[in-house]
C-alpha cells in the first residue's frame, strides 16, 4: 500500500528553524497538507495545497514542495510549537486519503 | 463557527459493531464532505472514509468491507459503523469536515478544516 514517510522526531532550540519532511512517490503530482496536533487535542490544519496558510495560522509556518518531498518549515520556533505534525495527501491513484506517520517536534 | 461533536459508546466488545455519531453545529451538513479519521494510541492518523451530503462515499480500501458512513440531514449529523471489531480497532475516533481542493491535473484532495474533539473507543470483552 502507498505510504507517506516522515521522520519520527525533530528537535530544535527556541528561535531556530525547524524543517519536517514528508516523502511519497506520488507527491510531485499531488497536493500535500500539514496538521499540528498537541497532546490530547484534535489536529489543526496549518498548511494546505503544499504552501497555503489558513487564516489564523502564524506566518512562521510555511510549506514547500520539491519533487517527491514536501517540507513544513517553522521559522523562529516557539515553545508552543512543540507538537506532533502529520502530513496528508493521496495514494498514487489520487483516490484515497493517506496520512504520514507523524513527526514529534521537540523544542529544547 | 462550525463545531463537531462525536458521541457513542466508549467500550465495544470484539466481533460487535462500533457505532458513532457526529453532531454538526454552526453550519449545515447540506454541503462539504464529512469524514471519519481515527488514531490508535501512540500512533498516527488513519483516514476511514468520507461522505458527501448527497450520499456519495469514498472509503479506505483497507476498511471498505467493514465501514459504512451515512448522513441524517434532518438532524444535521452523520454516522460511522464499523463491523466485526477487534482490539486493533481501539483508537480515538475523530469526525471532520472537509472541502475538496482541485489540482491543476484535475484531481481532488480533501482539506480537513474542522475536527471534533475525538472520542476514545476501546474494543475489549
Amino acid at each position: 500500500s502507498y505510504e507517506l514517510t516522515q521522520p519520527p522526531s525533530v528537535s530544535v532550540s527556541p528561535g531556530q528553524t525547524a524543517r519536517i519532511t514528508c516523502y511519497g512517490d506520488a507527491l510531485a503530482k499531488q497536493y500535500a497538507y500539514w496538521y499540528q496536533q498537541k497532546p490530547g487535542q484534535a489536529p489543526v490544519l496549518v498548511i494546505y495545497k503544499d504552501r497555503e496558510r489558513p487564516s489564523g495560522i502564524p506566518e512562521r509556518f510555511s510549506g514547500s514542495s520539491s519533487g517527491t518531498t514536501v517540507t513544513l518549515t517553522i521559522s523562529g520556533v516557539q515553545a508552543e510549537d512543540e507538537a506532533d505534525y502529520h502530513c496528508q495527501s493521496a495514494d498514487s491513484s489520487g483516490t484515497y486519503v493517506v496520512f504520514g506517520g507523524g513527526t514529534k517536534l521537540t523544542v529544547l | 463557527q462550525v463545531q463537531l461533536q462525536e458521541s457513542g459508546p466508549g467500550l465495544v466488545k470484539p466481533s460487535e459493531t462500533l457505532s458513532l455519531t457526529c453532531i454538526v453545529s454552526g453550519g449545515s451538513i447540506d454541503s462539504y464532505y464529512w469524514s471519519w479519521i481515527r488514531q490508535p494510541p501512540g500512533q498516527g492518523l488513519e483516514w476511514m472514509g468520507y461522505i458527501y451530503y448527497s450520499g456519495s462515499t469514498n472509503y479506505n480500501p483497507s476498511l471498505k468491507s467493514r465501514v459504512t458512513i451515512s448522513t441524517d440531514t434532518s438532524k444535521n449529523q452523520f454516522s460511522l459503523k464499523l463491523t466485526s471489531v477487534t482490539a486493533a480497532d481501539t483508537a480515538v475516533y475523530y469526525c471532520a469536515r472537509a472541502r475538496l481542493d482541485r489540482s491543476g491535473l484535475g484531481n481532488y484532495y480533501p482539506r480537513f478544516e474542522y475536527w471534533g474533539q475525538g472520542t476514545l473507543v476501546t474494543v475489549s470483552s
